[in-house]
């Protein structure tokens, strides 16, 4: 069964202050790993596809990265507007996604 | 472009009765999925359509059913409502055949009392 776990749940940060989220996953034969970032009440907005060991994206403030166990979401030089849920999915062989729980993340002024 | 629609917004439900929930795709997207997201954890995957085909489906029990339209809009129906089905229902499109880079719409907020 595929599992995924991210850290911290929550986190609380200063305006500038970087740090990164953690998605820990077991899957068999991982096809995708996907980032997306969720607002209070709406739906979840597509931010990051990675496929395998080593690859990097980047988005503005955003970076994530892949190793054969996690991805890492760095955040760096947050702004207030970059609070919300950060949820981290993955998929294997069949068309079922597994999410985690989510980091949630604050950026305080 | 449009993003992905849903109808209606809210909905409230007494145990028992039956839902039918709507999603419009992004235009040209052929895959849509729905998911169920419970307050304070991810998104559950319930089905996933492809041209009119099944492509996936979750651990949801039969009462759950969902249909994709020749224009690609879909609806989910859930029979008997139970209480533990109070949710947000998210339905997201791709362009992919293989549902990746999954674009999702605002939600249906269903209550069920």
């Amino acid at each position: 069964e595929d599992q995924v776990t991210q850290s911290p749940e929550a986190l609380r940060l200063q305006e500038g202050e970087s740090s990164s989220l953690n998605c820990s996953y077991t899957v068999s034969g991982l096809r995708g790993l996907f980032w997306y970032r969720q607002d209070p009440g709406k739906g979840p907005e597509f931010l990051f596809t990675l496929y395998s060991a080593g690859e990097e994206k980047e988005k503005e403030r955003l970076k994530a990265t892949l190793t054969k166990k996690e991805s890492f979401l760095h955040i760096t030089a947050p702004k207030p507007e970059d609070s919300a849920t950060y949820l981290c999915a993955v998929q294997a062989g069949s068309y079922i996604p597994t999410f985690g729980r989510g980091t949630s993340l604050i950026v305080h002024p | 472009d449009a993003g992905v629609t849903q109808s209606p917004t809210h909905l409230i439900k007494t145990r028992g009765q039956h839902v039918t929930l709507r999603c419009s795709p992004i235009s040209g997207h052929k895959s849509v999925s729905w998911y169920q997201q419970v307050l304070g954890q991810g998104p559950q995957f319930i089905f996933q359509y492809y041209e009119k085909e099944e492509r996936g489906r979750g651990n949801f029990p039969d009462r759950f059913s969902a249909r994709q339209f020749p224009n690609y809009s879909s609806e989910l129906n859930v029979n008997a409502l139970l209480l533990g089905d109070s949710a947000l229902y998210l339905c997201a499109s791709s362009y992919r055949t293989d549902g990746h880079e999954q674009y999702f719409g605002p939600g249906t907020r269903l209550t069920v009392t």
